[in-house]
């Protein structure tokens, strides 16, 4: 079975403070992709990263990092310096080849950044 | 590059009415579009799998004959809202893929509320 789990429901931060957000995947496929999903109040979604299953390497984008360690299966998302526009909920997500390359989505974090 | 386009972004119908929802993409041939429903504080749920020049693929427990998908070329697929009820009020967003490596691009989502 494909399974993304986001742990964390809902995390509030204080504004400059960092903050992580977790994601454990479950697959039995040794082919996958790893996404990372921002979706605003607004409701759009916005992609932020795509992570094949034989890249482990970190990654870096400005205030944002990446961790992917396939031997715990996480995938999990930093923001350093986190700021009030950064409030949105986060979604996790994976592509199993397997599975017909559809989409499953974990439930999602809200994040809350306060001024 | 890799815009889609989803129409209307809000749209209130009345009990029993039926509602069409576009999806468009903009700058590429989309072989494959996706439709998500999204409940309230909840995450995306896939809803059908829409492949250009055949039929639909449902989700289970999704029915086929409330909610018609068509995909009728390679640019466009639609999702029309049958008979619709109070119950199916919820956001709707679609994606589009043009191969797996290049991820998949989200519309902007539709609200659509049936009074």
């Amino acid at each position: 079975a494909q399974k993304v789990t986001q742990a964390q429901t809902e995390i509030s931060v204080v504004e400059k403070e960092d903050v992580t957000l977790d994601c454990v995947y479950e697959t039995r496929d040794t082919t996958y992709y790893l996404f990372w999903y921002k979706q605003p109040p607004s409701g759009e979604l916005v992609f932020l990263i795509r992570r094949n299953s034989f890249d482990e390497q970190n990654e870096i984008s400005g205030r944002y990092s990446w961790n992917f360690q396939k031997s715990t299966s996480s995938f999990n998302f930093t923001i350093t310096a986190s700021q009030v526009v950064d409030s949105a909920v986060y979604f996790c997500a994976l592509i199993v080849m397997e599975y017909g390359n559809k989409l499953v989505f974990g439930a999602g974090t809200i994040l809350r950044v306060k001024s | 590059g890799a815009v889609v386009s989803q129409h209307p972004s809000r749209v209130i119908c009345k009990s029993g009415t039926s509602v069409k929802i576009e999806c468009r993409s903009l700058d590429f041939q989309a072989t494959t579009m996706f439709w998500y429903r999204q409940f309230p504080k909840q995450s995306l749920m896939l809803m059908a799998t829409s492949n250009e020049g055949s039929k639909a693929t449902y989700e289970q427990g999704v029915e086929k004959d409330k909610f018609l998908i068509n995909h009728a070329s390679l640019t466009l697929s639609t999702l029309t809202v049958t008979s619709a009820h109070p119950e199916d009020s919820s956001f709707y967003i679609c994606s589009a893929s043009r191969d797996r490596n290049y991820g998949y691009t989200f519309g902007s989502g539709t609200r659509l509320t049936v009074v």
